[in-house]
């Protein structure tokens, strides 16, 4: 089972930022935090990861808790292609990602 | 583009048919997985490759079985499906897949295979 929960479904307007939580109370100290999204049918794509410290690259910025616990996914200013589910999941690197069901944004005009 | 292909994109089978699924990563990473996403699930990791070992099937049935010749390439073959085994079939790789290895993975585009 997914070891994250994430709200089933979120709006945003285009350019606004699109704030995306993920909670994850049960996280062991040599877990990191990723984020995946997943546009209509194509294949996931990986958006950004982390451990304790806050992290931004070109596409995105997380905002990890300080207990860790929870984390927020930022997209500074979310177009219509930033429509997709997006997951968040904890792993130790062993290359076994388990998918939940996501948080659908849905970017409108 | 993310480096890593999938052929066929659809595919339409009967139960009796045997075909196969084929991925190409040109990454030069030493993972690649395989997983699937039925219809309103979230996606199932199936078999891990890590230096063309598999290293992970997760109870995954005899019908649906993995080769991997070389870093670079993975197959899927199948026989005797069933109409569940509909399904979008997803192909991954990653620089290696052990402990301290990285979970950033690139994904295909999937196959989208039918059973009738």
């Amino acid at each position: 089972d997914a070891k994250t929960t994430q709200p089933p479904s979120m709006d945003c307007a285009e350019g606004r930022a699109a704030n995306l939580p993920c909670n994850h109370s049960t996280i062991s100290g040599n877990e990191y935090v990723y984020w995946y999204r997943q546009i209509h049918s194509q294949g996931p794509q990986y958006i950004i990861h982390g451990l304790k410290n806050n992290e931004t690259n070109e596409m995105a910025s997380l905002i990890i808790t300080e207990d860790r616990k929870s984390s927020t996914l930022i997209l500074p200013h979310a177009t219509l292609r930033d429509t997709a589910v997006y997951y968040c999941i904890v792993s130790v690197n062993t290359g076994k990602l388990i998918f939940g069901q996501g948080t659908t944004l849905q970017v409108k005009p | 583009e993310t480096g890593v292909t999938q052929t066929p994109r659809h595919l339409v089978m009967g139960m009796t048919n045997k075909k196969s699924l084929k991925c190409e990563q040109h990454l030069g990473h030493n993972a690649m997985y395989w997983y699937k996403q039925s219809a309103k699930k979230p996606l199932e990791l199936m078999f891990v490759y890590s230096l063309e070992e598999r290293v992970e099937n997760n109870s995954v049935p005899s019908r649906f079985s993995p080769e991997c010749p070389n870093s670079s390439h993975l197959f899927l073959h199948l026989h005797t499906l069933q109409p569940e085994d509909s399904a979008l079939y997803l192909c991954a790789s990653s620089p290696r897949a052990q402990r301290g290895g990285s979970d950033t993975q690139y994904f295909g585009p999937g196959t989208r295979l039918t059973v009738l």
